[in-house]
């Protein structure tokens, strides 16, 4: 069964480090979304792509984080530089067309200490 | 903004049914997802309502009113496995991303 991939599972850095997370969607899903999810909470949209477009970053903190999908396919997300209150769940997510639902990866598990 | 409500947590014995209710204030409406989170694990779609009744998949089925503003997920014949997060996530537009309410995490007990 097809799945949205994600690296690394779990990262630990320190505040004021780079970090950066790795995301392959399903293939052939030409639109890819960055949630973040903080314990507890609900995922938070951090950026949205069409093919290698962004189409919505409103929400994401320009000024330390940055994404990008050169080749409309992988993704990465970067965080430099990196705050304690970075800590959360970065979550990947693809669909094969803008209005269907979403299918997630596993996560990466980010550790500001 | 928009805003999307559900219960924070929930407690049901196995074998029952629990409804998992939500309410959504949005700028618009293009359907209503429900997505099943067990603990460090990814979200993973359960149902989508895009038109006013039941849909049914299962042991779950899924309720939308849209004049309401209103959504429900039933789980029947609980099982411990069930005992999880349980999202709503609503689409305002036909090109937007999903916007997620907090969750609703359920307990299942024997």
């Amino acid at each position: 069964e097809a799945e949205v991939a994600q690296s690394p599972r779990y990262k630990i850095t320190e505040k004021s480090q780079a970090v950066a997370f790795w995301c392959d969607p399903i293939s052939g899903h030409a639109t890819l979304y960055w949630y973040r999810q903080i314990l507890g909470q609900g995922p938070e949209l951090l950026v949205q792509f069409q093919d290698e477009s962004v189409v919505d970053d409103s929400q994401l903190p320009k000024d330390r984080f940055s994404a990008e999908r050169l080749k409309g396919v992988d993704s990465t997300l970067k965080i430099q530089p990196a705050e304690l209150g970075d800590s959360a769940m970065y979550l990947c997510a693809s669909s094969p067309a803008l209005n269907t639902e979403a299918f997630f990866g596993q996560g990466t598990r980010l550790t500001v200490v | 903004g928009q805003n999307i409500d559900q219960p924070t947590e929930m407690t049901a014995t196995e074998g029952a049914i629990v409804q998992i209710n939500c309410t959504y204030q949005t700028s618009g409406f293009n359907g209503l997802f429900w997505y099943q989170q067990h603990a460090g694990e990814a979200p993973t779609f359960l149902s989508y309502n895009v038109l006013d009744g039941l849909e049914e998949k299962g042991r779950f089925s899924s309720f939308l009113s849209r004049s309401k503003g209103y959504s429900y997920l039933l789980l029947k014949e609980l099982q411990m496995k069930d005992s999880a997060s349980y999202l709503c996530a609503v689409r305002v537009s036909g090109n937007t991303p999903l916007v997620f309410g907090k969750g609703t995490r359920l307990s299942v007990i024997a």
